[in-house]
């Protein structure tokens, strides 16, 4: 099994300033790795995905890099509906047991 | 518009049973392989099942083999996850979701409360 470790858990940040979010997989996935973002109440929403693109309708200030075991996803200037907790999600292997990470949840400092 | 509904989930007993389905719409349900992903109460997402196109590979997370099942009717649009011998950790809200590697399109989720 890959194991998804997210940092940091809690990330506090002020309207405006950027995040950074990591995911780091246990062994390589290539670049077979999404960003989903959930709000309380909510199904996720798929962000990012091929470790890079943007899913429809995602604004650019949202952007992922990385690949092989380590990941980013960046927000460049937070707005107040990107707080929110981010799940990283490996999709590299078969049989297809793809994991997530355990969330970073971005609040307001 | 694309959309997943789940349905079925409720309160069960330790031990007992209970069916999940979800209906999905807006977009060729056949051409993809589905997904269950579960969620206990204040925890992360956790992968539970995937299915493929014709129902002839299936997958499961190893904490519900023999346990659950998966299955879809693609003349109904419909994907179903059967489960059974039902634990308290078991307990969660369950999404279904198309799967293209990654998750693009999720239900709302059903809440299943497995307790005495």
């Amino acid at each position: 099994e890959i194991v998804m470790t997210q940092s940091p858990a809690t990330l506090s940040v002020s309207p405006g300033e950027r995040a950074t979010l990591s995911c780091r997989a246990s062994q390589s996935v290539s670049s077979n790795l999404a960003w989903y973002q959930q709000k309380p109440g909510q199904a996720p929403r798929l962000l990012i995905y091929g470790a890079s693109t943007r899913a429809t309708g995602i604004p650019a200030r949202f952007s992922g890099s990385g690949s092989g075991t380590e990941f980013t996803l960046t927000i460049s200037s937070l707005q107040s509906e990107d707080f929110a907790v981010y799940y990283c999600q490996q999709y590299n292997n078969w049989p297809p047991l793809w994991t997530f990470g355990q969330g970073t949840k971005v609040e307001i400092k | 518009e694309v959309q997943l509904v789940e349905s079925g989930g409720g309160l069960v007993q330790p031990g007992g049973s209970l069916r999940l389905s979800c209906a999905a719409s807006g977009f060729t349900f056949s051409s993809y392989w589905m997904s269950w992903v579960r969620q206990a109460p204040g925890k992360g997402l956790e992968w539970v099942a995937n299915i493929k196109q014709d129902g002839s590979e299936k997958y499961y997370v190893d904490s519900v083999k023999g346990r659950f099942t998966i299955s879809r009717d693609n003349a109904k649009n419909s994907l179903y996850l059967q489960m059974n011998s039902l634990r308290a950790e078991d307990t969660a809200v369950y999404y279904c979701a198309r799967n293209s590697g990654s998750y693009q399109v999720w239900g709302q989720g059903t809440l299943v409360t497995v307790s005495s």
